[in-house]
């Protein structure tokens, strides 16, 4: 069955450095999301993606934070210059869109990577 | 602003036994999606089932199903037949027309061998 993966599980970053969180969505998904969870607290939404542009964005996803797609596969979620705060679990989603054929509307999620800013 | 809320932070149920986990949801839009996930302590999020709005009838998943009350904007989930592995987080979400998803607080599933 297939599944959106996510690299690296875990990532350890000092405070002030550039990460890039990497996401392989469903092959033919056509919407991709970014989600966050700080541990204890609820998952939140950070940004959602489509046809090559952000299609909405949350108040926390300021301008620390950016996505791309470049190439056809991958999905990158870049924080520009960490701080404490960006400690959290992020999970990378995909949507199949109108054409998809198990359930266009659900989600699916990676597995998280664990950002740890010390 | 659409919200959902779990009021049940931590349940416990024995094995083998049954459990429902309450969900309520405020919104003024009528077409939507709801669905349950599951996290594990390996904090994966796992697709348990899901609702569509317009959908009366409710959502069944093998020893999983829910109350969907659209009126009263409830949306519960009951587990049959309680299983160690169920033991998880549990979350509540709701699909927006925007098409992020909200997510409520979560409820803590044990299972009691």
């Amino acid at each position: 069955e297939p599944e959106v993966t996510q690299t690296p599980s875990h990532q350890v970053t000092q405070m002030g450095q550039e990460v890039i969180l990497r996401c392989v969505p469903i092959s033919n998904h056509l919407y991709f999301y970014w989600y966050r969870q700080i541990l204890g607290q609820k998952v939140e939404f950070l940004v959602s993606f489509y046809n090559n542009e952000i299609s909405e964005k949350s108040e926390i996803f300021d301008d620390q934070f950016s996505v791309e797609r470049p190439d056809g596969s991958n999905f990158t979620l870049k924080i520009r210059s960490t701080k404490l705060e960006d400690s959290a679990m992020y999970f990378c989603a995909s949507r199949a869109g109108l054409w998809g054929l198990a359930g266009p509307d659900t989600q699916y999620f990676g597995p998280g990577t664990r950002l740890t800013v010390l | 602003a659409q919200t959902v809320t779990q009021s049940q932070p931590e349940m416990s149920v024995q094995e083998a036994e049954t459990v429902t986990l309450s969900c309520t949801y405020d919104t003024s839009e009528s077409d939507y999606y709801l669905f349950w996930y599951k996290q594990p302590p390996s904090r994966q999020m796992i697709l348990v089932i899901r609702q569509e709005a317009y959908k009366q009838q409710n959502a069944t998943e093998n020893r999983f199903s829910v109350n969907f009350q659209k009126a009263a904007k409830s949306f519960s989930l009951k587990i049959s037949d309680s299983q160690l592995g169920d033991a998880a987080m549990y979350f509540c979400a709701y699909r927006s027309a925007s098409d992020k998803i909200i997510f409520g607080k979560g409820t803590r599933l044990h299972i009691l061998p």
